[in-house]
């Protein structure tokens, strides 16, 4: 069946470095892949999205990086701010969208 | 309302009632879907609407959990004679069109806790 594997599980940085979180997925039927933001106690929102016929996306500073081949796509998050930190899942769809384990973001100030 | 409303925000059951969880989604929105979120862990998916009908239901864990959506709009999520490790967050989301490779819309969720 579909698996989405995500990592790291936590991520520390300090206020303006960049993020880089990645996920690794394998159904190769996998055409829509995005990443969703929940704070805590919150609902999951999406931050970005990328379909399998676009290699890079990018909104402000977050970008989106998608190698289907390799079936591995990555989220990136520069100038992170402290209202950055939440928890990011990343997620695939083929027949059902699937998410990853999560990566807790922390931003230090 | 603006976006997709669960309620009840929390429940604690005994271990062996049965509960109902309620999902308002946006209004308009053809499919629906619930999950269940563990502690610290990702949504797993439990079952898919596309208007009344159930597409899919291969994520739901066993025959004590049942979803249903008569009329294309609110749906209820039912767990019955509840067990302990049925004790989660339950997520509903929906969306405008068919299928998820669309934005999915969700709500704040059920936390469920069995005791």
């Amino acid at each position: 069946g579909e698996n989405v594997e995500q990592h790291p599980s936590t991520l520390s940085v300090q206020e303006g470095d960049s993020a880089v979180i990645k996920c690794t997925y394998s159904d190769s039927a996998s055409n829509y892949f995005p990443w969703y933001k929940q704070e805590l106690g919150k609902r999951p929102q999406l931050i970005i999205d990328i379909r399998s016929n676009v290699g890079e996306k990018k909104d402000q500073r977050i970008a989106v990086t998608l190698n289907k081949t390799a079936k591995h796509f990555s989220l990136h998050i520069t100038e992170t701010q402290p209202e950055d930190s939440a928890v990011y899942f990343c997620a695939t769809y083929g027949n059902k969208l699937v998410f990853g384990a999560g990566t807790i973001l922390r931003v230090k100030s | 309302g603006a976006g997709v409303s669960q309620s009840p925000r929390y429940k604690v059951a005994k271990r062996g009632q049965d509960v109902a969880l309620r999902c308002d989604p946006i209004s308009g929105h053809v499919s629906l879907f619930w999950y269940q979120q563990a502690l610290g862990q990702g949504p797993e998916f439990l079952t898919y609407f596309q208007n009344e009908a159930q597409l899919d239901k291969s994520g739901l864990p066993s025959d004590r959990f049942f979803a249903e959506r008569p009329e294309g709009s609110v749906s209820t999520l039912k767990i019955q004679r509840t067990q302990q490790e049925d004790s989660a967050v339950y997520l509903c989301a929906s969306s405008p069109l068919r299928g998820l490779d669309t934005e999915a819309f969700f709500g704040q969720g059920t936390r469920l806790t069995v005791v």
